[in-house]
């Protein structure tokens, strides 16, 4: 079965530490891959995506991901941790190889991330 | 220009009571979905709507659950006779379309729903 992996529920990062968030998944082909925001109370939001070409991919707020093939990975980065990037992160996976109608977006279940002062 | 709107943004009812939540997608985008978050919980896909296409419902829980989009714009999600279990956030998303798989979904603030 086709899935996505975030290994860790929760993240904590020192503000103006790096931050990596791991996504890894299991889909046949190369994926389209996706992460999307959920700042407490507030629906989730678009932060950057891979389609193809460069394998890194910047976003908005800072932030980047880089898309490994050999490790089926896509995690996310920032260089420097702001507070105000504390929220729950989601990776997603589209399959480029399509059977039927199936059409839905593929989701982590999350990962709570938190940046202390 | 307007993103993805949902009413209402908190719905309290009682458990039996039948339920009407409502999405206006961006204007112009072919696609919408529905999604349920649970407390804590990811993302659980419902229905996805593709222009005239027949609607992908294979993430509908029950025979409670159903979904209609008029027009090619606005959709509501019905839930009849609601359980507890129904209790959590709808969200509602659209995109441009999603013949290709690779379009941005824009996401609704959701409705929180509290089933007592």
């Amino acid at each position: 079965a086709q899935s996505v992996a975030q290994p860790e529920d929760q993240v904590n990062v020192a503000e103006g530490n790096p931050l990596t968030v791991k996504c890894t998944y299991s889909v046949s082909g190369n994926p389209y891959l996706f992460w999307y925001v959920q700042y407490p109370n507030r629906g989730l939001q678009f932060l950057l995506k891979y389609i193809t070409g460069d394998n890194l991919v910047k976003g908005s707020y800072g932030f980047e991901a880089e898309f490994n093939k050999s490790q089926t990975s896509f995690h996310l980065k920032k260089p420097s941790a702001l507070v105000s990037d504390s929220a729950l992160y989601f990776c997603a996976v589209s399959p480029r190889e399509r059977a039927g109608n199936n059409r839905k977006l593929i989701w982590g279940l999350g990962t709570s991330l938190a940046v202390n002062p | 220009g307007a993103g993805v709107s949902q009413s209402p943004s908190n719905k309290v009812t009682e458990k039996g009571k039948d339920v009407e939540l409502r999405c206006d997608p961006i204007s112009g985008h072919t696609a919408l979905y529905w999604y349920r978050q649970s407390l804590g919980q990811g993302l659980e896909f419902l229905i996805y709507f593709q222009g005239n296409s027949a609607p992908d419902k294979s993430g509908l829980p029950s025979d409670r659950f159903s979904a209609e989009r008029t027009g090619g714009s606005v959709s509501t999600l019905t839930i009849q006779r609601t359980q507890q279990e129904d209790s959590a956030v709808y969200l509602c998303a659209s995109s441009l379309s999603w013949v290709g798989g690779t379009d941005t979904q824009y996401f609704g603030p959701g409705t929180r729903l509290t089933v007592l």
